[in-house]
């Protein structure tokens, strides 16, 4: 069965620094991946997918992500956060049948 | 730019009434999806509808949840008999057609509430 696994539930960087949070999925075929956001009482808000083509994404608001299917992984990376970049962090995988499975979550703090 | 809605935003209902999510999708989508996540938790896939079916249901979605499009904007969840365990943050999902290499565009959430 498809899964995905989002190993850290809560992460706290300091503004400026580099952020990687890590997504691991379980798929039998190739997948689609996706990195959404979420803020507090909102909705979900695309950041970036990958389809095919090119394994390193690139998305909105500086966000990239690297997928490397020799680790099954969809990694979610910034150079420099900034404290509007406090939200919840999901990973998900699209069966290609449309269902989205996702991870449970990354919360992530961004200290002054 | 496009967006999908959903009303009401938050909906407090007391357990065994009936309630009715509603959602509009981005108009020339054809896909349609409802999404829920209960507080602390992941979001979790309930039903996908296309061209006036269900094309794919998840073993939450029991006999107590029904989906409808009733005109040719709406799309609808309806809970029979609410249980407090149903509270929740329900999304509703759109998608364009060449499913599979697009991406699900997402509505604000309707937050369940059932005392």
């Amino acid at each position: 069965a498809q899964s995905v696994t989002q190993p850290d539930i809560h992460i706290t960087v300091s503004e400026g620094a580099s952020l990687e949070l890590r997504c691991n999925y379980s798929y039998g075929a190739t997948p689609y991946l996706f990195w959404y956001v979420q803020s507090p009482g909102q909705g979900l808000q695309l950041l970036l997918k990958y389809f095919s083509g090119d394994t390193l994404v690139q998305g909105i608001k500086g966000f990239e992500a690297e997928f490397k299917r020799s680790q099954s992984s969809f990694n979610l990376r910034k150079p420099s956060v900034h404290w509007s970049d406090a939200a919840e962090y999901f990973c998900a995988v699209d069966n290609q049948g449309g269902k989205l499975i996702f991870g449970q979550g990354t919360e992530l703090s961004v200290k002054p | 730019e496009p967006e999908v809605t959903q009303t009401p935003s938050h909906q407090v209902t007391q357990m065994g009434q009936e309630v009715i999510l509603r959602c509009v999708p981005i108009s020339n989508h054809l896909y349609f999806y409802w999404y829920r996540q209960i507080l602390g938790q992941k979001v979790e896939f309930l039903v996908s509808f296309y061209n006036n079916e269900i094309s794919e249901k998840s073993e939450i979605f029991d006999d107590q949840f029904s989906v409808e499009r009733p005109d040719g904007s709406n799309f609808t969840l309806k809970i029979r008999s609410t249980k407090l365990e149903d509270s929740a943050m329900y999304f509703c999902a759109s998608s364009t057609p060449g499913q599979g290499n697009t991406e699900a565009f997402f509505g604000q959430g309707t937050r369940l509430t059932v005392v």
